[in-house]
């Protein structure tokens, strides 16, 4: 049950744009439209940023959009403000075993 | 608006259980799931499993198969969490969520459980 696999690390400037990208397998991102994204800042809870490989919750910045090709999804963050910086992780249905799996994480950084 | 309003820390010995509570306001509790997740010091997230607060069905991730219940009380819209035979890699901070199960769209602010000896 291993997890998805993320970057470590992302760095942009303000105003760019990055793209986090996580990657499985067919069993789960390449199998399904299940692919969730979720912003850790410091000391918080996580929060939901994309669902269903790309749709936004209500109050969630168009800065923030989701794609998937093939066994890869990507969050591509648009517009880079400092308020972007924390962790971020995917997570995707997997069709046997755990059913659920998160990446690794991935730490964004606004330089 | 929606809340999950988690227990409190704990700390607990080596070999023994805890039971973590979620109380759940601002939506119909039995429209919806609660999924657990953990996340150890400095480390990332993990899934722990899932509970249908409408028919209490369940589906937990394999590693905690046999060590982890999961269980609701519809009468308080509070779910729940118990972990046995804790050891100290079990020490993390645990968040309950609301999902169907899929999308968590709404967390716990997190209960922090130290095992240690």
């Amino acid at each position: 049950q291993s997890a998805l696999t993320q970057p470590a690390s992302v760095s942009g400037s303000p105003g760019q744009s990055i793209a986090i990208s996580c990657t499985g397998t067919s069993s789960d991102i390449g199998g399904y439209n299940y692919v969730s994204w979720y912003q850790q800042l410091p000391g918080k809870a996580p929060k939901l940023m994309v669902y269903d490989v790309s749709n936004r919750p209500s109050g969630i910045s168009d800065r923030f959009s989701g794609s998937k090709s093939g066994n890869t999804a990507s969050l591509t963050i648009s517009g880079l403000q400092a308020e972007d910086e924390g962790d971020y992780y995917c997570t995707s249905f997997r069709s046997s075993g755990t059913r659920y799996v998160f990446g690794t994480g991935t730490t964004v950084t606004v330089l | 608006q929606v809340q999950l309003v988690q227990s409190g820390a704990e700390v607990k010995k080596p070999g023994a259980s805890v039971k973590v509570s979620c109380k759940a306001s601002g939506y119909t509790f039995t429209s919806y799931g609660i999924s657990w997740v953990r996340q150890a010091p400095g480390q990332g997230l993990e899934w722990m499993g899932w509970i249908s607060a409408y028919n209490g069905n369940t589906n937990y991730a394999q590693k905690l198969q046999g060590r982890v219940t999961m269980t609701t009380d519809t009468s308080t819209s509070t779910a729940y969490m118990e972990l046995r035979s804790l050891r100290s890699d079990d020490t993390a901070v645990y968040y309950c969520a609301r999902s169907e199960p899929g999308p968590l769209d709404y967390w716990g602010q997190g209960t922090l459980v130290t095992v240690s000896s």
